[in-house]
């Protein structure tokens, strides 16, 4: 089985400073981790992944996320955060090797304030 | 290239009546994903389709769900007969079959029984 814990139902941050939404995940074998973000009435748009490799990854706008194994964590974070980073954020995980599905977290709204 | 298609985007219903809802993946992906998302149970898998054969459909609710891809462009899912706690957003994501590949998601359909 295989499941992601978001442990913040919404995260504040004022504009220009630093965001982190926390994500840690469970699954037997190797993860396979993403983010996505949903602005409202939309769907789902893809920000980065974690496959392999180096374990810091950099994504759409201004976006990465740090995959830490030994916490089973794959947080998200941004140096400066954006009035227009506001949304709900879904992080989302599925094993290396058999069923493709994904299985998402619970998501967490980041309000930025100006 | 256009995205993922989804047709009706919104859709208004009275219990009993029959929901067709429909999908037109990216063209080339090999993988078809139809989640449901709910303010009770987030972003659930419904089913998957590999070149157009059902993987997956653990996630069904029951029988009153089905869901076709007859051909690599198209999809429907059908909901007979529809109940109130049917109304949901559902969204279709198609991926290509490379590893790691990642899920892209349509706008969603909005629909709500009453």
């Amino acid at each position: 089985a295989q499941s992601v814990a978001q442990p913040e139902d919404q995260v504040n941050v004022a504009e220009g400073n630093p965001l982190t939404v926390k994500c840690t995940y469970s699954v037997s074998g190797n993860p396979y981790l993403f983010w996505y973000v949903q602005y409202p009435n939309r769907g789902l748009q893809f920000l980065l992944k974690y496959i392999t490799g180096d374990n810091l990854v950099k994504g759409s706008y201004g976006f990465e996320a740090e995959f830490n194994k030994s916490q089973t964590s794959f947080h998200l974070k941004k140096p400066s955060a954006l009035v227009s980073d506001s949304a709900l954020y879904f992080c989302a995980v599925r094993r290396d090797t058999g069923r493709r599905a994904l299985t998402f977290g619970s998501g967490t709204r980041l309000q930025v304030q100006p | 290239d256009a995205g993922v298609i989804q047709s009706p985007r919104h859709e208004v219903t009275e219990m009993g009546q029959e929901v067709t809802l429909r999908c037109k993946p990216i063209s080339g992906h090999d993988y078809l994903f139809w989640y449901r998302q709910t303010m009770m149970r987030g972003l659930e898998l419904l089913i998957y389709f590999n070149n157009n054969v059902p993987i997956d459909d653990s996630g069904m609710p029951e029988d009153r769900f089905s869901a076709k891809m007859p051909n690599a462009s198209f999809s429907t899912l059908k909901i007979q007969p529809s109940e109130p706690r049917d109304s949901a957003v559902y969204f279709c994501a198609s991926s290509p079959g490379v590893v790691g590949e990642t899920q892209y998601f349509g706008p969603g359909t909005r629909l709500l029984v009453l």
